[in-house]
């Protein structure tokens, strides 16, 4: 089964500065990353997806993110932060278990703070 | 629409204690899921199900049991309550039988065991 690392669990920035969350991803013959949000006492939220074609993927909220596959990389940015932007956020691969079901797998995430 | 509805939001329970944690959706979605969250640790897939009577394990199965007789109800059980159960959980759906498409989520159960 594949895996994702998330390799910061947190992250301060201030507001108005780029950012940048990673993510490293088991490699694999294919391979399809998400990257998800969570606001404080709420559900998780689709940010961008990548399944095929543009290594360069643009989601909500002027986030994007860029598969690298000899990095084996699909990294979150974003130009410059809200306040609003505080949150945690969660990447995530689509895997096979031994069962042969597709399920997603997230990582340990990550929690952004813009600080005023 | 409601989306994917969790109920309770809350709930405490002694250890040995049985539950049944309740998830509803009402997008038509064939694929259902229970994850659990804890600090440090991400989401961990409990168990999901690819359709009515279709159900299977996830990562972390073990002292949980869930049934599918309808596409709408996904319920999670909890057969007798360990401290080690305390945690956030949430309920997730997805159209097709595959997550590629987006994960819908409830807004999760808080759970603590004493």
């Amino acid at each position: 089964a594949q895996s994702v690392t998330q390799l910061d669990s947190q992250v301060p920035v201030f507001e108005e500065a780029p950012v940048e969350l990673r993510c490293n991803y088991s490699s694999s013959v294919s391979v399809y990353l998400f990257w998800y949000v969570q606001y404080p006492n709420q559900g998780l939220q689709l940010l961008l997806k990548y399944l095929s074609g543009s290594t360069l993927v643009k989601g909500i909220n002027g986030f994007e993110a860029e598969f690298n596959k000899s990095q084996t990389s699909f990294h979150l940015r974003k130009p410059s932060v809200h306040i609003s932007d505080t949150a945690e956020y969660f990447c995530a691969v689509l895997s096979r278990s031994q069962t042969g079901a597709n399920n997603l797998f997230f990582g340990t995430g990550t929690r952004l703070t813009v600080i005023p | 629409n409601a989306g994917v509805t969790q109920t309770p939001k809350f709930q405490v329970l002694k250890t040995g204690q049985s539950m049944t944690l309740q998830c509803a959706q009402d997008m038509n979605h064939e694929y259902m899921s229970w994850y659990r969250q804890d600090p440090g640790m991400g989401l961990r897939l409990i168990h999901y199900s690819v359709g009515a009577g279709i159900t299977d394990q996830g990562e972390v199965p073990n002292g949980y049991n869930v049934s599918r007789s309808t596409t709408e109800d996904f319920p999670l059980r909890l057969l007798s309550a360990a401290p080690s159960q305390t945690s956030v959980y949430f309920c997730a759906s997805s159209p097709g039988t595959v997550p590629n498409s987006p994960l819908h989520f409830g807004n999760g159960t808080r759970l603590t065991v004493t």
